[in-house]
């Protein structure tokens, strides 16, 4: 089984909508983040928490919220979609020793 | 300036090639640095870390060079499944944990 997952994998949704993307992870690490992908921008970081009771904000976090509601899950909603938010979202969790970070297989998000 | 800048490529090489590709990062604090591998829309995969006094894993070298900011991955005996796209990321020391992704650089490797 993987070892973080993220849901749904694939979303279509339209303008103004909220939607809600999750993230589990059962890899025991306190470290959580979300990333959005655009094709030539790379790796943007939206939120990131340390653990359950730090949440902090990355580049890009207009448009964006995150509950950590345990270690193991996070999830990043969207309270009224828009156009340009479509991306490929990732989740990944890191490990405080060595610091990298692992990633889960990604959630493709359409705004139309 | 951006935290990390790599060249984007794309790198189309033959099989069995050597290639090499570069990386410099903008904080002198920076304290860990890798290599990801990311193939065409699936996640990122850490592919190696890279230590003050290089590493290797196999086909794959990396170096790291303090005083110029630099990092390195070489890459020998390409094979067709070396086709990706190689990421630069860099843990700048005072917010560890937290991680700068450069863009990325694509290769390609063509029988």
């Amino acid at each position: 089984d993987a070892d973080v997952t993220q849901t749904p994998r694939n979303r279509i949704t339209k303008t103004g909508k909220r939607i809600m993307l999750e993230c589990s992870q059962t890899k025991g690490h306190d470290r959580m983040y979300w990333y959005r992908q655009d094709p030539g921008l790379g790796l943007r970081l939206i939120y990131y928490s340390f653990d359950v009771k730090d949440i902090n904000k990355g580049e890009i976090s207009d448009g964006y919220s995150v509950s950590r509601q345990a270690q193991a899950k996070f999830s990043l909603s969207l309270e009224s979609a828009i156009p340009n938010q479509t991306a490929l979202y990732f989740c990944a969790t890191s490990d405080v020793g060595t610091g990298e970070q692992y990633f889960g297989p990604g959630t493709r998000l359409t705004v139309t | 300036r951006k935290e990390v800048e790599q060249d984007p490529g794309p790198f189309n090489v033959p099989e069995g090639a050597t290639v090499a590709f570069n990386c410099t990062y903008s904080n002198s604090a920076s304290q860990s640095f890798f290599w990801y591998r990311q193939d065409c829309r699936k996640e990122p995969k850490l592919l190696m870390s890279v230590y003050s006094s290089g590493n290797e894993d196999g086909r794959f070298t990396a170096q790291l060079n303090r005083a110029s900011q630099y990092i390195s991955l070489l890459i020998r005996d390409s094979k067709l499944s070396d086709s990706a796209t190689y990421l630069c990321v860099v843990n700048r020391g005072s917010t560890l944990g937290r991680l700068y992704f450069g863009r990325g650089t694509q290769l390609t490797v063509w029988p």
